[in-house]
Formats: structure tokens, C-alpha cells, sequence
């Protein structure tokens, strides 16, 4: 059964600052990997798509890789601002059906 | 057509009482999801169509949950019985053709069982 796994569950940062959340899974066997941002009390907002055979994609101020043999993704955000305050989560497509991690609450501070 | 469309986007209601959400997915989709989704934790998995076929059910999805599709357009969730357990966010997502194609979410419906 394939195990998603997100790290920091939560990160707090000043305005300006470069970072990463980190996103593990422990079947390497996928098709994809898909991160979301998700508003409080809202639906998920696909960020970024990476196909199984990508090492990494590119949106704006995002850029999520992919390793694939030792299961571990991550998502950059550059130069974060308030807005970007957000839970991010990333899923893990093994077949048809994505398997989610817990999130990053993430909190950006003017 | 401008994404997944869920309906209601809330529902309050009696433990006790029946439920059914509706899900309305990017029309030329023909993989469907639904998910439940707890405070703090990322979305369970529940099932999955493809067109009108439900193709797999979780564990999650108890006797009191059933879910069609039935022109392999809309889907429908009911819970039958609502326990206060049930209160959660039901998402439905959808996505296109082959395996690895992008998942695309709707706004979900937040469910409070009193």
C-alpha cells in the first residue's frame, strides 16, 4: 500500500523567503505526482503536474521535482509572499487513484 | 465549462437523517473520484468511476455509503444514517484518458452531522 508522507507538517516564514516542502512516498512504482494547494475550508487547486518519466516542472514561482527511485518529491516556492499561505499537499498516482499525503500548513508573514 | 461543480457546498444535519451530494465533473472526463477529508488530514480515498462503472470502493466506504454515476456523467454520494463521524469534507475530482493525467478537484462539500 503506498505511503505518502509530508515534512514539515507545518512552516511559518517571513515574507521573502525561499522554501521547500518535502513530500516521500515508499512505492516507487507511479505514474505521476500532482501537488495541490489547498485554502482553508476550500476544494484543491492543482499547482503542478510531474509525469512519472520528469524530473521536474515549472509554474511561476513554483518548481517541483521528482526522484522517482528513492521516492521523495519537492516543491520550491520562490520568494513566498502572503498569499502563498496555503496547506500544500502532494499526491502520489500508483494506478488511477491518487493517494494523498497530510499537507504543509504553510504561513507566510508580512 | 469551468471545472468540477459540487453541490451543496454545505449541509448541516441530524445524526440520523439521509444525505446525497452531486458532483458534476469536467464534461469530457470520464474518471471520477470521490474523497472525504477530516480536519488536518489529507483526502481518504472512497471510490472511483470510470464512466458509469464504479470500479473500486475503500474500506472507508461503509454499508451506509452508496454512490452512482448513472450515464457516466454526474455522480451522486448518500449516506444513509449519518453518524457524527460522517462530518467531514466530501471532494469529488475528476480527470481524463490514461493513467498519470491531471486530477482536477471541485470545491467540496463540508458536511456537519449535530
Amino acid at each position: 500500500k503506498q505511503e505518502v508522507t509530508q515534512i514539515p507538517a507545518a512552516l511559518s516564514v517571513p515574507e521573502g523567503e525561499n522554501l521547500v516542502l518535502n513530500c516521500s512516498f515508499t512505492d516507487s512504482a507511479i505514474y505521476n505526482l500532482q501537488w495541490f494547494r489547498q485554502d482553508p475550508g476550500k476544494g484543491l487547486t492543482s499547482l503542478l503536474l510531474i509525469q512519472s518519466s520528469q524530473r521536474e516542472q515549472t509554474s511561476g514561482r513554483l518548481n517541483a521535482s521528482l526522484d522517482k527511485s528513492s521516492g521523495r518529491s519537492t516543491l520550491y516556492i520562490a520568494a513566498s509572499q502572503p498569499g502563498d499561505s496555503a496547506t500544500y499537499l502532494c499526491a502520489v498516482g500508483g494506478s488511477y487513484i491518487p493517494t494523498f499525503g497530510r499537507g504543509t500548513s504553510l504561513i507566510v508573514h508580512p | 465549462d469551468t471545472g468540477v461543480s459540487q453541490d451543496p457546498r454545505h449541509k448541516i444535519t441530524k445524526r440520523g437523517q439521509n444525505v446525497t451530494f452531486r458532483c458534476d465533473p469536467i464534461s469530457e472526463h470520464n474518471r471520477l473520484y470521490w474523497y472525504r477529508q477530516t480536519l488536518g488530514q489529507g483526502p481518504e480515498f472512497l471510490t472511483y468511476f470510470q464512466n458509469e462503472a464504479q470500479l473500486e470502493k475503500s474500506r472507508l466506504l461503509s454499508n451506509r455509503f452508496s454512490a452512482e454515476r448513472p450515464k457516466g456523467s454526474f455522480s451522486t454520494l448518500e449516506i444513509q444514517r449519518t453518524e457524527q463521524g460522517d462530518s467531514a469534507m466530501y471532494l469529488c475530482a475528476s480527470s481524463q484518458g490514461r493513467m498519470g493525467t491531471e486530477a482536477f478537484f471541485g470545491q467540496g462539500t463540508r458536511l456537519t452531522v449535530v
